[in-house]
């Protein structure tokens, strides 16, 4: 079957340094993506990784390992606003997205 | 605003009733996909369209779903016999395809609460 893991709630402090990891087994890859959901709001693109390495936007970066089937989602300066529920999802080899079921991160001050 | 949006926003209706969602898709774009969110989970595909055509749906979903694309631009999703197993939030995304790449953008997400 296809599977992807996040952990399901991680915490971290204003100011500091978060990294999310996500794992996965899927029938084929064509491309990792994190999204970012707020409490009752729809999810957001972040970003989109399909070459091993690092993709850099901002405070954001997000790795991928297609060899380990790993990715993760790094957040620097944290900010309050960066509460929120992070989602990986994996592109099959039918083009579809698998979706992790997100991981929520809760920012103390 | 030129975003993904559906209406309504929320909706609460009574075991048995049939409901309808609307999805205005972003103008430029060629696929609208529909996926059911529940508290603590990802979104769970549905089903999905290019332009007008219907090109896949789950196998988990029921006959009593249903969904449109009548001109391939926006989209209905109806819900027949209503059952409290389908409150959940309702998302559309939609995607321009051009060659391997596509990046879904979603709309606000319709929640549905059966009594």
């Amino acid at each position: 079957g296809q599977n992807i893991d996040q952990p399901t709630e991680m915490t971290a402090t204003e100011g500091a340094i978060v990294q999310i990891n996500c794992t996965y087994q899927t029938s084929g890859f064509n491309g990792l993506f994190w999204y970012q959901q707020h409490a009752g709001e729809a999810p957001t693109f972040l970003s989109y990784n399909v070459l091993d390495g690092l993709e850099e936007k901002g405070r954001f970066s997000s790795f991928l390992s297609r060899s380990k089937g790993y990715s993760y989602l790094l957040l620097k300066e944290l900010q309050m606003k960066d509460s929120a529920s992070y989602l990986c999802a994996v592109r099959d080899s039918n083009y579809q997205l698998i979706w992790g079921a997100g991981t929520k991160l809760i920012i103390k001050p | 605003d030129t975003g993904v949006s559906q209406d309504p926003r929320h909706k609460i209706t009574k075991r048995g009733q049939n409901v309808t969602f609307r999805c205005d898709p972003i103008s430029e774009h060629n696929r609208l996909y529909w996926y059911r969110q529940t508290l603590g989970q990802g979104p769970e595909f549905l089903t999905y369209f290019q332009n007008e055509a219907q090109l896949e749906k789950s196998r988990l979903l029921s006959d009593r779903f249903s969904a449109e694309r009548p001109k391939g631009s926006f989209s209905t999703l109806e819900i027949q016999r209503t059952e409290q197993g389908d409150s959940a939030m309702y998302l559309c995304a939609s995607s321009l395809v051009s060659g391997d790449q596509e990046t879904q953008y979603f709309g606000p997400g319709t929640r549905l609460l059966v009594l």
